[in-house]
């Protein structure tokens, strides 16, 4: 039963556009979204999160966009650049503190074409 | 300096025996995590402990036993190792919501 789907595996832009990365959930219970960026041979490192408060948060060229009703978050890159071009992971959790359960998404390959 | 590390960064061993991957983390966080990444990429909770204390157990066989000597540490033994247990084991610790991860340790059993 997977709660946090990324229905696209891989996704290619050219630089200098958008990117959109998609993300469903199915437990009503999260509260709490994050995105994930994920070059080859590293772990996972934090991009940017949104509250289910809020419908938008935006950092720098990083925008995430909540549709509570729908169970849909999507993260939007402008301008897409080379150095982009990794697995990106959609996380969800119940709660905001530490220790909460991550539920994650099995990652979109994002890649950026100069 | 880095924050959480790993070792060994690759780990390939035969079927049935025992391994351990070791996590230690400088952020002064308080809780440690290990996830599992299968072969379908999806990241899955295994463990977590705050402050030496063991707070997420999921459905894991329990030839896997999380050890926490201190909380800058958490050590995964893994016992009696099977062919599906083949996967990337990551690291990570929090002191609020965000997640730190280390670099993963690839571990391949033949």
């Amino acid at each position: 039963d997977q709660q946090v789907k990324q229905n696209s595996p891989s996704l290619s832009v050219q630089e200098g556009r958008i990117s959109i990365l998609n993300c469903d959930y199915t437990n009503s219970m999260f509260d709490y979204f994050l995105w994930y960026k994920k070059y080859p041979a590293e772990g996972p490192t934090f991009l940017i999160s949104i509250s289910s408060i809020k419908d938008k948060n935006e950092d720098g060229r990083f925008t995430v966009f909540l549709n509570k009703s729908a169970k849909h978050l999507s993260l939007h890159i402008v301008p897409s650049q080379p150095g982009d071009s990794a697995v990106y992971f959609c996380a969800a959790s119940p709660w905001r503190t530490s220790g909460s359960r991550l539920t994650f998404g099995e990652g979109t390959q994002l890649t950026v074409n100069p | 300096d880095t924050a959480v590390s790993q070792t060994p960064k690759y780990l390939v061993t035969q079927m049935g025996n025992d391994k351990s991957i070791k996590c230690e983390q400088n952020l002064g966080h308080d809780t440690m995590y290990w996830y599992k990444q299968d072969s379908k990429k999806f990241l899955k909770i295994m463990f977590s402990y705050n402050n030496k204390e063991l707070i997420i157990n999921e459905t894991v066989p329990n030839r896997f036993s999380p050890k926490s000597p201190d909380k800058a540490h958490l050590n995964l033994h893994i016992n009696s190792l099977e062919l599906g247990d083949s996967a990337v084991y990551f690291c990570a610790s929090s002191a609020d919501w965000e997640q730190f991860f280390g670099p993963g340790t690839r571990l391949t059993v033949l």
